[in-house]
């Protein structure tokens, strides 16, 4: 069974500081995935990293994914008030991902000025 | 372009009474899921469909059913709801190809009482 844990479940920093959120899975995965989400609202995917040593970047927010140690980090740079949401990684539950996604329970992030 | 579109968007109700949630994507995508979310829980599938006609069952399929009965459409049923149902539900589709991303619905607050 495939099981997605992220940590820290909270976090709250100051703008200007930097952080990482870390995504670790049991079993092996050819795709992860990074959603934000604000409350009371939908999922917005961020990344989708598909092979070992993948690393993305969009803005403050750069994703990288080990595949040998299973294991994902959502690093922000310099973070900003307009940052603070819940960040979910999601592991694909099988090769071509028809069967869904297996989400980690959320980083609770929140920004300070 | 709507996306992925969810009906209603908030529901209450007792416990033993029946209930179905409309998802509706426009995107032809041909996966399609639905996924219940609990506060620290993350996103939990509940079934899932690959396609018309095709259904199949996720992490926490007990007490829901599906349909699939045309490609842009997939229902979700609760035939006796309990309060244990109570959650935020969110539907997402996607495209076949491999690696691709899901798209969610703004969700559907429910609550039995």
């Amino acid at each position: 069974e495939l099981k997605v844990e992220q940590n820290p479940l909270f976090l709250s920093m100051q703008e200007g500081k930097n952080y990482t959120i870390y995504c670790n899975y049991s079993t092996t995965s050819d795709r992860l995935y990074w959603y934000r989400q604000d409350p009371g609202k939908s999922l917005e995917s961020l990344f989708v990293l598909l092979s070992n040593g993948a690393v993305k970047q969009e803005g403050r927010l750069m994703a990288s994914l080990d595949t040998k140690a299973r294991l994902s980090t959502l690093h922000i740079t310099a973070a900003v008030h307009d940052l603070s949401a819940t960040y979910f990684c999601a592991v694909g539950n099988s090769g071509g991902g028809a069967d869904g996604l297996t989400f980690g329970k959320g980083t609770h992030l929140i920004i300070q000025p | 372009n709507a996306g992925v579109t969810q009906t209603p968007k908030f529901r209450v109700l007792k416990t033993g009474q029946s209930m179905t949630l409309l998802c509706a994507q426009d995107m032809n995508h041909e996966y399609m899921y639905w996924y219940r979310q609990d506060p620290g829980m993350g996103l939990r599938l509940i079934h899932y469909s690959v396609g018309e006609g095709t259904t199949a069952k996720g992490e926490v399929p007990d007490g829901y059913n599906v349909s699939r009965l045309k490609k842009q459409n997939f229902l979700l049923g609760l035939e006796s709801a309990a309060p244990s149902q109570t959650s935020v539900y969110f539907c997402a589709s996607r495209y076949i190809q491999d690696h691709t991303e899901a798209f969610f619905g703004q969700g559907t607050r429910l609550t039995v009482v």
